[in-house]
């Protein structure tokens, strides 16, 4: 079955350097993927919805030069948490989708834990 | 706007029990209706989901959902649960027409004990 590929499962980076997390749909085209966010024992909370060649759009609240998502072809989109801080700590989750219409699915990465030191 | 509610956030039960997970949710439109299954420190498994057609779905371990239009729900079941089931629960709606962009519930965690 289609399996969406996140890397890596864990990093530690300093306060204020920048960390990139990847994540690849391997055997499907995702012209959307998106990013999700949740904090310890709670709900994932969507932070930006990525298309495939063009601009990500960021959820309410969500600081799009900080989290800089990139979607440079249908088969990768890229999280960049930069200049990092211990609050960026979460658990980053993506998902990537088949074309829309009804029926379609939705595959979830295995999720990436960022820790800030 | 979509939204979802979970209002239970810890659900203790005996192995071999039954078990309800409850899910509500509000949406000004049709809606697309999921469940999640969280292992610790793993990302998230499609449970089951809702999309169109008959009103109960059901996953391969076992678990059932039923869709009520009228009441706005869709509770997770399980007739008899076991340890492995042990695991964070999310209910989810995404907009009927396509949309892909996914709320969530605050989550219910199940702990099966012997």
């Amino acid at each position: 079955g289609a399996v969406v590929s996140q890397h890596p499962s864990w990093v530690i980076c300093k306060s204020g350097t920048s960390v990139k997390i990847e994540c690849r749909s391997l055997d499907f085209q995702a012209t959307t993927m998106f990013w999700y966010r949740q904090f310890p024992k709670q709900s994932l909370m969507l932070m930006a919805t990525s298309n495939e060649g063009s601009k990500a759009t960021y959820e309410q609240g969500v600081e799009k030069d900080k989290f800089l998502i990139n979607h440079a072809s249908l088969t990768l989109s890229t999280l960049t948490v930069t200049s990092a801080h211990p609050e960026d700590s979460s658990f980053y989750i993506c998902s990537a989708s088949t074309p829309l219409g009804p029926g379609n699915t939705i595959y979830f990465g295995e999720g990436s834990w960022l820790t800030v030191v | 706007a979509q939204s979802v509610t979970q209002l239970d956030s810890q659900v203790p039960v005996f192995e071999e029990a039954p078990v309800e997970l409850r899910c509500n949710y509000s949406s000004s439109v049709s809606v697309y209706l999921f469940w999640y299954v969280q292992y610790p420190n793993q990302g998230l498994q499609l449970l089951l989901k809702y999309l169109s057609g008959s009103t109960l779905v059901e996953s391969i371990n076992g678990f059932e959902a039923e869709f009520n239009k009228s009441q706005t729900s869709f509770h997770l079941r399980k007739p008899s649960v076991h340890i492995s089931d042990t695991a964070e629960y999310f209910c989810a709606v995404s907009e009927g027409g396509g949309g892909n962009k996914l709320t969530f519930g605050t989550g219910t965690q199940l702990k099966v004990e012997l």
